[in-house]
């Protein structure tokens, strides 16, 4: 079945390093792929996202990069700040479906 | 505030209990979506609402779930006779429709459910 898997489960970075964060989808007709960001004890938030005919998008300090052929899609997060210690998911999804299978998470930490 | 918006933020209850939760969308979005999350694991879908309709369900909504977007504005689950498996965040999110693409979801702070 459809299946997203997420790595790493846990990632520490110093603050102003660079953070990875990488999925690998199952689903070929996969055309959406979100990134949420949820803080302790609220919902999932929207960061970015990329659709399937662009192969990367950048917003600020934030970038997401698709490779439709390997089927992976990541999360780069530049510059670190102790404010983007959070859990990180990705996501994916296909027309004609609203159902979105979310990866397993990242809980990313920023050291100061 | 203009969010998406759960109550109750915590529930705690028996087992064998009924319990009901309630999400109010954003209220242009005519998209409304229900998720369970269990800790250390991303949302998983349950059930999607287009205006007061129920298009799709999961196969993790069993018979003692339902769910109901009766006027197609704010959306009730309701889990009787609730299990110890059934502890989890209950999360609802809405979107708008965006030309037949990808909606991007807006999710709310979630009902946390601990069933004793």
């Amino acid at each position: 079945g459809e299946n997203v898997e997420q790595h790493p489960s846990t990632l520490s970075v110093q603050e102003g390093d660079s953070a990875v964060i990488k999925c690998t989808y199952s689903d070929s007709a996969s055309n959406y792929f979100p990134w949420y960001k949820q803080e302790l004890g609220k919902g999932p938030q929207l960061i970015i996202d990329i659709r399937s005919n662009v192969g990367e998008k950048k917003d600020q300090r934030i970038a997401v990069t698709l490779n439709k052929t390997a089927k992976h899609f990541s999360l780069h997060i530049t510059e670190t700040q102790p404010e983007d210690s959070a859990v990180y998911f990705c996501a994916a999804s296909s027309s004609g479906t609203y159902k979105y299978i979310f990866g397993t998470g990242t809980r990313l930490k920023v050291l100061a | 505030d203009t969010g998406v918006s759960q109550n109750p933020r915590h529930k705690i209850t028996k087992r064998g209990q009924n319990v009901t939760f309630r999400c109010d969308p954003i209220s242009e979005h005519n998209r409304l979506y229900w998720y369970r999350q269990t800790l250390g694991q991303g949302p998983e879908f349950l059930t999607y609402f287009q205006n007061e309709a129920q298009l799709e369900k999961s196969r993790l909504l069993s018979d003692r779930f339902s769910a109901e977007r009766p006027k197609g504005s704010f959306s009730t689950l309701e889990i009787q006779r609730t299990e110890q498996g059934d502890s989890a965040m209950y999360l609802c999110a809405s979107s708008s429709p965006q030309g037949g693409a990808n909606e991007k979801l807006f999710f709310g702070s979630g009902t946390q459910l601990s069933v004793l």
